[in-house]
């Protein structure tokens, strides 16, 4: 079956640093997201790319969070530089069409 | 702006009971509503999706139905095993660029 591919699953980073993640969509997902989830939380969406162009970054702290999708498949999310507040879990989804969305296994950002 | 409320936040249960979690959204205007389950420090996986013309799905031990009008969802998970020990999380799509709301989820306990 089909999965969305994340890595790191796991990042420990100082104050300040550079920090970055990948994600591989479901192959002929034209849409992909990242959100956010604080612990205690829901996930909270960051930013939303239809094919390689972004339809909603409302969410995403641009002056220190940066995302792309170049040839509209696998994703890069980065931050920098990294804030203690940045701490949570990174999750990447896909979906055709708009639907169902199907979530690949996060990753786990320790900020210290 | 949609929001997802999901009752209890915790739940301990005896193994071999039947039980019913809770999720309410204030925008009636969703396109469908899911059902995740994650483990601790994990990603989501999707359980039971409902599309807005529906009133209920079922797949295996899990029923969830829909009430669009009163905002309401409930997720009643039958014959509780230990392994259904998990945070179920409630998430609405909703907006033109099909937006996921996520509630807070529900903390499950199962215990032998």
């Amino acid at each position: 079956e089909a999965e969305v591919a994340q890595s790191p699953r796991y990042k420990i980073t100082e104050k300040s640093q550079a920090v970055a993640f990948w994600c591989d969509p479901i192959s002929g997902h034209a849409t992909l997201y990242w959100y956010r989830q604080i612990l205690g939380q829901g996930p909270e969406l960051l930013v939303q790319f239809q094919d390689e162009s972004v339809v909603d970054d409302s969410q995403l702290p641009k002056d220190r969070f940066s995302a792309e999708r170049l040839k509209g498949v696998d994703s890069t999310l980065k931050i920098q530089p990294a804030e203690l507040g940045d701490s949570a879990m990174y999750l990447c989804a896909s979906s055709h069409a708009g639907y169902e969305q199907y979530f690949g296994p996060g990753t786990r950002l320790t900020v210290t | 702006k949609q929001e997802v409320t999901q009752i209890p936040a915790a739940l301990s249960v005896p193994e071999g009971e039947n039980l019913v979690l809770n999720c309410s959204f204030t925008d009636s205007a969703i396109y469908n509503l899911q059902w995740f389950r994650q483990d601790p420090g994990k990603g989501l996986t999707s359980l039971l999706l409902i599309q807005s013309s529906q009133r209920e799905q079922t797949s295996g031990r899990l029923n969830a139905s829909l009430d669009k009008s009163s905002g309401r969802s409930t997720l009643y998970i039958a014959a509780s095993q230990p392994g259904d020990s998990a945070t179920y999380l409630c998430a609405v799509l909703t907006g033109g660029g099909n937006k996921l709301t996520f509630g807070t989820g529900t903390q499950l306990k199962v215990e032998l």
